[in-house]
C-alpha cells in the first residue's frame, strides 16, 4: 500500500518568516495530494490540494509543489503569522476501481510560529 | 457548507463492549470514511464506502466493521471492545465527480476511551 512520510515533525519559526513541510510518498499510482490544517481540539480542515496534472498551485500565503518524478511534495506558507501555528498533515490518495480510496496521511508536522 | 456530524465527542465504554459510533452528513456525498487519530501517528484509514452497502477496508480494519444503510449515513462498529481501540475517531464525506478525487470534509471526530 501507500506509505507517505512527512518532515519535519516539529517546526518552529518567526512570525514573518517562511515555513516550509515536505513529504513524500510511495505508490506512482497515488494522484491527489490534500493538506490539511488541525488545531488543537478541532477537526482537520482542507487549506490546499494539488492533483498529479499540475506542478504548483498558489493560495494567497500558501502553495504547494509535486515533483512527481522525486515523488515528493512541500507545502510552503510565506508570511507567517500566530494564527498559522497548527499541526500539519499532508495526504496522498490513488483511484481505487470504479470508486472512491481513502487517504494516506503523514504523521503530521507541528507548525509554532514565534513572536 | 458541508456538515458531517458524528453523535457524541466523547465516550467511555467498558472492554468487551459493542460500540457504535454513528456519522451523517448533509451534502449527498457518494462517499464516506472512517479514521482513527493517534499521537504520533496520523490519521489512519479504518473503512470507507462508496455507495449504500457498500463498505472497503483500510489500512487497519482488524476489529472494526461498518454499516452504510442510507447514503448519508455511516456507522463504525467495535465488536468487542478492547483498550488499545482508545483513541479519536474521525468520520469524512467526499463527493464523486467524474471518477476524480474530490475533498474529504471530517467531523468534530469522537473521543472513545475503553476502561
Amino acid at each position: 500500500g501507500e506509505n507517505v512520510e512527512q518532515h519535519p515533525s516539529t517546526l518552529s519559526v518567526q512570525e514573518g518568516d517562511s515555513a516550509v513541510i515536505k513529504c513524500t510518498y510511495s505508490d506512482s499510482a497515488s494522484n491527489y495530494f490534500p493538506w490539511y490544517k488541525q488545531e488543537l481540539g478541532k477537526r482537520p480542515q482542507l487549506i490546499i490540494d494539488i492533483r498529479s496534472n499540475v506542478g504548483e498551485k498558489k493560495d494567497q500565503r500558501i502553495a504547494v509543489t509535486l515533483n512527481k518524478t522525486a515523488k515528493h511534495f512541500s507545502l510552503h506558507i510565506t508570511e507567517t503569522q500566530p494564527e498559522d501555528s497548527a499541526v500539519y498533515f499532508c495526504a496522498a490518495q490513488k483511484k481505487a476501481g470504479g470508486g472512491a480510496d481513502g487517504l494516506t496521511f503523514g504523521k503530521g508536522t507541528h507548525l509554532i510560529i514565534q513572536p | 457548507d458541508v456538515k458531517v456530524t458524528q453523535s457524541s465527542r466523547y465516550l467511555v465504554k467498558r472492554t468487551g463492549e459493542k460500540v457504535f459510533l454513528e456519522c451523517v452528513q448533509d451534502m449527498d456525498h457518494e462517499n464516506m470514511f472512517w479514521y482513527r487519530q493517534d499521537p504520533g501517528l496520523g490519521l489512519r484509514l479504518i473503512y470507507f464506502s462508496y455507495d449504500v452497502k457498500m463498505k472497503e477496508k483500510g489500512d487497519i480494519p482488524e476489529g472494526y466493521s461498518v454499516s452504510r444503510e442510507k447514503k448519508e449515513r455511516f456507522s463504525l462498529i467495535l465488536e468487542s471492545a478492547s483498550t488499545n481501540q482508545t483513541s479519536m475517531y474521525l468520520c469524512a464525506s467526499s463527493f464523486l465527480w467524474r471518477n476524480s478525487n474530490q475533498p474529504q470534509h471530517f467531523g468534530d471526530g469522537t473521543r472513545l476511551s475503553i476502561l
